[in-house]
Formats: structure tokens, C-alpha cells, sequence
């Protein structure tokens, strides 16, 4: 079965420190990969995505994603984080079988601490 | 330009009765999502409909419908609610389908619905 994993619930880090959110898939074929957002309250904003092309990607508000194929990783990160970053990511892949959808991971909450 | 809006932002209703959410899309958006957020299960895909016509649905009971009127806004109708039923119902559009190489989907803010 497809999926998309994001091992953990909580990420916690101290502003100006780099941050790391995991997240691991398994599809068919080759992967299109995106990170969203989602601050308090509100929906999900689009950040970043993988079609195809440089496994390094950079999205909105400085953060950036690494595509892993050996390893079938998507990492999101940042080099500084802030405080302002606080909120639940999610790792989402479009399903291969049914192309019209996207499939997204559990989520996992962001802490900056000042 | 507006986003996606959609109402009601919060609503309770009770076992066995009706609610129906509404979702207008960003305007020149043809396709409209239907999310359902619960709490620590992420997003799980619910319904799709393009040009008016139901194009494919996730793994939920027929109690769970929609509909997308001509002017491409949608509702979604979950009849006979039960308890599980309370979650945050997420609406999202995009100028294609996802299968599109953008897959950007642009989301609302919700409506939370709450059964008792």
C-alpha cells in the first residue's frame, strides 16, 4: 500500500538552531512529494514539492526539503528556525494509482522555543 | 482574491442527525477536495469532484456524499452522524486535478463539526 510515514509526533528545537521534520514514503514508480502547513486554527498552506529534477528543493518562509531515493526520505528543513515556525507539518504523496489524490502523512508538530 | 472559504467555521449537531458543510473554491478553480482531519489520524482523502462530477472517493460509508454545483462550490453531507464523525473537515481546490504536475492543493480553514 502506498503511505507516508512521519515517525515523529513532536519536533522540539530552540529558535535559531536548524530543524529537521522526517518523513519516509512508499509508493510505485516515482514519487511526487510536498510538505504543507497548518498554523492554529487554520488550513493547510502548500510549502514545497518534489516533481523531478535537483533532490535539494526550497519552498516558501526558508524552508527546504532533501530527496532521498535510496533511502525513501523527504525531509524538511531549515537552517535558523523561529519561533514563528510553531506549527503541525505535513508530509503528503500523491497516490500513484489514483493520480488525483494526495496522500498525506500523520503530521508532526513543530516547538521553536525562544 | 479570496481563498477558499468555508462554513460553518464551527457546528454540533447530535447521533443520527444530518450536517452539511459548504465550500466555495478559489475563483477559476475547478476541482474541490473534501478532507477530514481527526484528531491524531492526519488527513484522510474523503471526496473529489471535477467539473461537477464526483471523481473518486476515499474509504468511507455512503453516508458520507457531496455534490459540486455548476458555479464549481460544493457541500458535503454526512448523514446518521455518529460520535467518530467529529473532526475537522478540511475543503481544498486546485486549478487541475492533482495528477497535474503542480499537485498544489490550496485548503480552507475548515469546518469543525462536533457530534454529541
Amino acid at each position: 500500500a502506498q503511505s507516508v510515514a512521519q515517525p515523529e509526533d513532536q519536533v522540539n528545537v530552540a529558535e535559531g538552531n536548524p530543524l529537521t521534520v522526517k518523513c519516509t514514503y512508499s509508493v510505485s514508480g516515482n514519487p511526487y512529494l510536498f510538505w504543507y502547513v497548518q498554523y492554529p486554527n487554520r488550513g493547510l498552506q502548500f510549502l514545497l514539492k518534489y516533481i523531478t529534477g535537483d533532490n535539494l528543493v526550497k519552498g516558501s518562509y526558508g524552508f527546504e526539503a532533501e530527496f532521498n531515493k535510496s533511502q525513501t526520505s523527504f525531509h524538511l528543513k531549515k537552517p535558523s528556525a523561529l519561533v514563528s515556525d510553531s506549527a503541525l507539518y505535513f508530509c503528503a504523496v500523491r497516490d500513484t494509482y489514483n493520480t488525483d489524490k494526495l496522500i498525506f502523512g500523520t503530521g508532526t508538530r513543530l516547538q521553536v522555543f525562544p | 482574491e479570496a481563498g477558499v472559504t468555508q462554513s460553518p467555521t464551527h457546528l454540533i449537531k447530535t447521533r443520527g442527525q444530518q450536517a452539511t458543510l459548504r465550500c466555495s473554491p478559489i475563483s477559476g478553480h475547478t476541482s474541490v477536495y473534501w478532507y477530514q482531519q481527526a484528531l491524531g489520524l492526519g488527513l484522510q482523502f474523503l471526496l473529489w469532484y471535477d467539473e461537477g462530477e464526483e471523481r473518486n472517493r476515499g474509504n468511507f460509508p455512503p453516508r458520507f456524499s457531496g455534490r459540486q454545483f455548476p458555479n464549481y462550490s460544493s457541500e458535503l453531507n454526512v448523514n446518521a452522524l455518529e460520535l467518530e464523525d467529529s473532526a475537522l473537515y478540511l475543503c481544498a481546490s486546485s486549478l487541475a486535478p492533482a495528477g497535474a504536475h503542480t499537485g498544489e492543493l490550496f485548503f480552507g480553514e475548515g469546518s469543525r463539526l462536533t457530534v454529541l
